[in-house]
């Protein structure tokens, strides 16, 4: 199984900033994902990592507040935009190394926003 | 969308008593993954189903792909404090390969 290891594993922003979390995986995998969990709540896909292309993003995120970039198969990045206190959440990188095969997931990257 | 039911949403059972937690779909799905989630951590994947009728064990774990393809279900025998978390059942369908999960199960083990 591959390992993804996540970073910042969390940080405390000020309202109105932007935080981009790197996610690193220890091999190549064909797809990348980046989930949201909101406190106390299940997980949400944010959008699928393409590599070289725009992100393909899932209905109620857009680009302009979760641009993702996805230079190789190894590396992803999300940043959070504007950021408000409805952003603090646990965001997390995950990556698939088949079409059909297992999800795996990063450690997470908690976000509080004051 | 596909929308997953889990339940229990919540458990709280002794130590060394079995479990049992499912998922239910809208939808049909090719494949069903069950989770586990520590506190700070991300989840953890127990067991992957990929065919209906499939059973399938990890240690003290089972977990079994519906006929129907429309639910699944997780097992744990002789529970014992470290099964202590939140356990997801995640499915997808299609060919995006998309995972949808489920809100989780809360499991407490009382030493």
């Amino acid at each position: 199984s591959a390992v993804i290891s996540q970073k910042p594993s969390r940080d405390i922003c000020q309202r109105g900033t932007s935080l981009t979390i790197q996610c690193q995986v220890d091999s190549q995998v064909t797809m990348m994902f980046w989930y949201r969990q909101q406190p106390g709540q299940s997980l949400t896909l944010i959008a699928t990592a393409n590599q070289g292309s725009e992100a393909t993003y899932e209905s109620g995120f857009v680009i302009d507040k979760f641009p993702i970039s996805r230079p190789n198969l190894t590396f992803s990045t999300l940043t959070v935009s504007n950021m408000s206190p409805e952003d603090s959440s646990i965001y997390l990188c995950s990556g698939r190394d088949r079409g059909i095969g297992e999800l795996f997931f990063g450690e997470g990257s908690r976000l509080t926003v004051l | 969308g596909q929308q997953l039911n889990q339940s229990p949403q919540s458990m709280f059972i002794q130590e060394g008593e079995d479990v049992s937690m499912n998922c239910t779909s809208s939808s049909i799905f090719n494949t069903w993954l069950w989770y586990k989630q520590d506190p700070g951590e991300g989840p953890v994947l127990l067991i992957a189903l990929y065919k209906a009728g499939e059973l399938t064990s990890n240690g003290r774990l089972t977990a079994q792909f519906g006929i129907t393809r429309k639910d699944s279900f997780l097992n744990i025998s002789a529970s014992i404090p470290s099964d202590v978390g939140i356990y997801f059942c995640a499915g997808s369908g299609g060919s995006n390969y998309k995972l949808t999960f489920g809100k989780g199960t809360l499991l407490t083990v009382n030493p």
